[in-house]
């Protein structure tokens, strides 16, 4: 059972449309994070979240925006997105760096796949 | 900041036969490096990791060795099973901080 579910698990949109990713942890965990995978990329780190507050924001583009209401839920909005932003957008949770070196392992959600016509 | 790198990008090896996963990292100051396997269609599942005070880590077939004066670390996979196939990913994390920067990751196949 994997803890972190995340809705809904394909999504097609139009560039105009207007939609959300939503990510539910069940771990007790008080990190949260969005990541993009793309074809032949490595796994990139959208935004983190630490109880709650967002602690980074890798260079995302606007058009995407996060919303973190408590450490167990996790929001990805996203609007007039290009078709390069086709791709699998996992969710992760963790325990915070705090109180272990380097912060804990990764529990990664099935992911979102969405694909922009 | 951090930069993996992994190589090979597939790995074609035939059932108990060994397979070995190579990656390099840049930041001297990271001292975290995970190994994530995602089969296909399925999440990224944690399978082993190491940290910079230690030089090996084994887990029944799977084993990680670390050299930091080379900043490079490895998977060792012994006698591969079919369930083996899958795209392995590793990571590196930089101390003080929790972005994991992972490799481009390797598609092992492991034949019958």
């Amino acid at each position: 059972e994997t803890g972190v579910t995340q809705t809904p698990r394909h999504l097609v949109m139009g560039m105009t449309n207007k939609k959300s990713l939503k990510c539910e942890q069940h771990l007790g965990h008080n990190a949260m994070y969005w990541y993009k995978q793309s074809a032949k990329k490595p796994l990139e780190l959208m935004f983190v979240y630490n109880f709650k507050e967002q602690t980074e924001n890798n260079s995302v583009p606007s058009r995407f925006s996060p919303e973190c209401p408590n450490s167990s839920h996790l929001f990805l909005h996203l609007h007039t997105l290009q078709p390069e932003d086709s791709a699998l957008y996992l969710c992760a949770s963790s325990q915070a760096a705090s109180g272990l070196p380097g912060g804990g392992e990764l529990f990664f959600g099935e992911g979102s796949r969405l694909t922009v016509l | 900041g951090e930069n993996v790198e992994q190589h090979p990008s597939t790995l074609s090896v035939q059932e108990g036969d060994s397979a070995v996963i190579k990656c390099t990292y840049s930041d001297s100051a990271s001292n975290y490096f995970p190994w994530y396997k995602q089969e296909l269609g399925k999440r990224p599942q944690l399978i082993i990791d190491i940290r910079s005070n230690v030089g090996e880590k084994k887990d029944q077939r799977i084993a990680v060795t670390l050299n930091k004066t080379a900043k490079h670390f490895s998977l060792h996979i012994t006698e591969t099973q079919p369930e083996d196939s899958a795209v392995y990913f590793c990571a590196a994390r930089v101390t003080g901080f929790q972005k994991l920067v992972f490799g481009t990751g390797t598609r092992l196949l492991v034949s019958p």
